[in-house]
């Protein structure tokens, strides 16, 4: 079982609607959980990072985050084909610093 | 600041040389990440350092590669010699705290990579 796994995608939302992007981990001893944005031919820059059980809201972007099922999720309301890009998972894992990306998701918003 | 500094931005190269990667990180960071990003493996961590000294090698794929931090402000990432399946792009990140941290200041920051090509 890989670390950290993400649907590859591509996930294609009309421009508006809400896109929803899941990501499972296999860590139990997790304690940070990042998603990173990334443009082709561009770096990943961060989206939004999430430490607790809950949800944490961002302008339009929601992280959602679950220990027990070690799931966490983002939420993208309203989306715009701006948002179309590679969404990368990212937790760590080893009780350390050792940061795990899943594949990622390419989302596609069309308008 | 100006970021997290790469360089070369591309480089193509021929089998068997040597090549080397640079990376300056936001100054005053603690940790240092080289990761390297393939289709077919996505963003794979190689090293990562912490106040200078490497702490995490295991994800180093064979001994023709190394890294090295001399001092706080610059890296390198070695490939001797190079062969055309580390043909990839390779991105250096720097953060303040360790991602193992639960506070903001963990976050990783990436440069804008080094597009490698071995022919």
């Amino acid at each position: 079982q890989k670390e950290v796994e993400q649907n590859s995608g591509p996930l294609s939302v009309p421009e508006g609607a809400i896109a929803s992007l899941n990501c499972t981990y296999s860590d139990r001893g997790s304690q940070s959980f990042f998603w990173y944005r990334q443009y082709s031919g561009k770096s990943p820059e961060l989206i939004m990072s999430i430490y607790s059980n809950g949800d944490k809201e961002d302008g339009r972007f929601t992280a959602q985050l679950n220990k027990a099922s070690q799931y966490v999720s983002l939420l993208i309301r309203d989306s715009q084909p701006s948002d179309s890009a590679t969404y990368l998972c990212a937790v760590n894992v080893e009780y350390g610093n050792k940061l795990v990306f899943g594949a990622g998701t390419i989302l596609r918003v069309k308008s | 600041d100006a970021g997290v500094i790469q360089s070369p931005r591309h480089e193509v190269t021929e089998m068997g040389q040597e090549v080397t990667l640079r990376c300056k990180p936001i100054s005053g960071h603690d940790y240092l990440f080289w990761y390297r990003q393939t289709m077919m493996r996505g963003l794979e961590l190689l090293i990562y350092f912490n106040n200078n000294v490497p702490i995490d090698d295991s994800g180093m794929p064979e001994d023709r590669f190394s890294a090295k931090m001399p001092n706080a402000s610059f890296s390198t990432l070695k490939i001797q010699p190079s062969e055309p399946r580390d043909s990839a792009v390779y991105f250096c990140a720097s953060s303040l705290f360790g991602p193992a941290g639960g506070s903001g200041a963990n976050v990783l920051t990436f440069g804008a990579g080094s597009r490698l090509t071995v022919l």
